[in-house]
């Protein structure tokens, strides 16, 4: 069965970068892209970019642009999105999905991580 | 970009009756709209694609229509465990916005 496993939670000082694992399992890697979307506490979903496992392309929402990385290593079959320059406000839960084999609805989905930015 | 609005924000409705959700994208999607299903401290769960396609293993009351820019989740006969917050999403051109989410409460 597919499945997406996160890296656990991390506690993160403003100006810091944190780095997020998904390990995917059940299915071939390279065959489907992982987008990558957060939640503040309360809030809404918000969708942060994408990336192709195969040829290693990424595409980011503005908002991100210069500030997240999406890479990958297929050895291990896992992504990793990489968030610079914290903030308080970037304080929340970041899940990694799977998305369809061309389009991008979100068929699978991570557990979460909790990444929290504090002094 | 193309932004997705949800309405209403939340919406009260017994057990057993009928739950309609929209959804507007502020240019067409063509049919390239999800929507999802969130319970508190779960992830995300894929409901219905391509508007209308339900997902595997998704009970037939759920069900979706709409396309261009207008979109609905209508959900049949409401069951306790639907009481969630609902997300829609295009994937139509990226940023792969989501709309800022229904939810759905028991009256």
């Amino acid at each position: 069965q597919v499945q997406l496993v996160q890296s656990g939670a991390e506690v993160k000082k403003p100006g810091a970068s944190v780095k997020v694992s998904c390990k995917a399992s059940g299915y071939t890697f390279t065959s489907y892209d992982i987008n990558w979307v957060r939640q503040a506490t309360g809030q809404g979903l918000e969708w942060m970019g994408w990336m192709n496992p195969n040829s290693g392309n990424t595409g980011y929402a503005q908002k991100f642009q210069g500030r997240v990385t999406m890479t990958r290593n297929t050895s291990i079959s896992t992504a990793y999105m990489e968030l610079s320059s914290l903030r308080s406000e970037d304080t929340a839960v970041y899940y990694c999905a799977r998305a369809a084999v061309v389009l991008q609805y979100l068929g699978y989905w991570g557990q979460g991580t909790l990444v929290t930015v504090s002094s | 970009e193309i932004v997705m609005t949800q309405s209403p924000a939340t919406l009260s409705v017994s057990p057993g009756e009928r739950a309609t959700l929209s959804c507007r994208a502020s240019q067409s999607v063509s049919s390239n709209l999800a929507w999802y299903q969130q319970k508190p401290g779960q992830a995300p769960r894929l409901l219905i694609y391509g508007a209308s396609t339900r997902a595997t293993g998704i009970p037939a009351r759920f069900s979706g229509s709409g396309s261009g820019t207008e979109f609905t989740l209508t959900i049949s006969s409401l069951q306790s465990e639907d009481f969630a917050v609902y997300y829609c999403q295009q994937y139509n051109n990226w940023p792969f916005a989501f709309g800022q989410g229904t939810k759905l409460e028991i009256k």
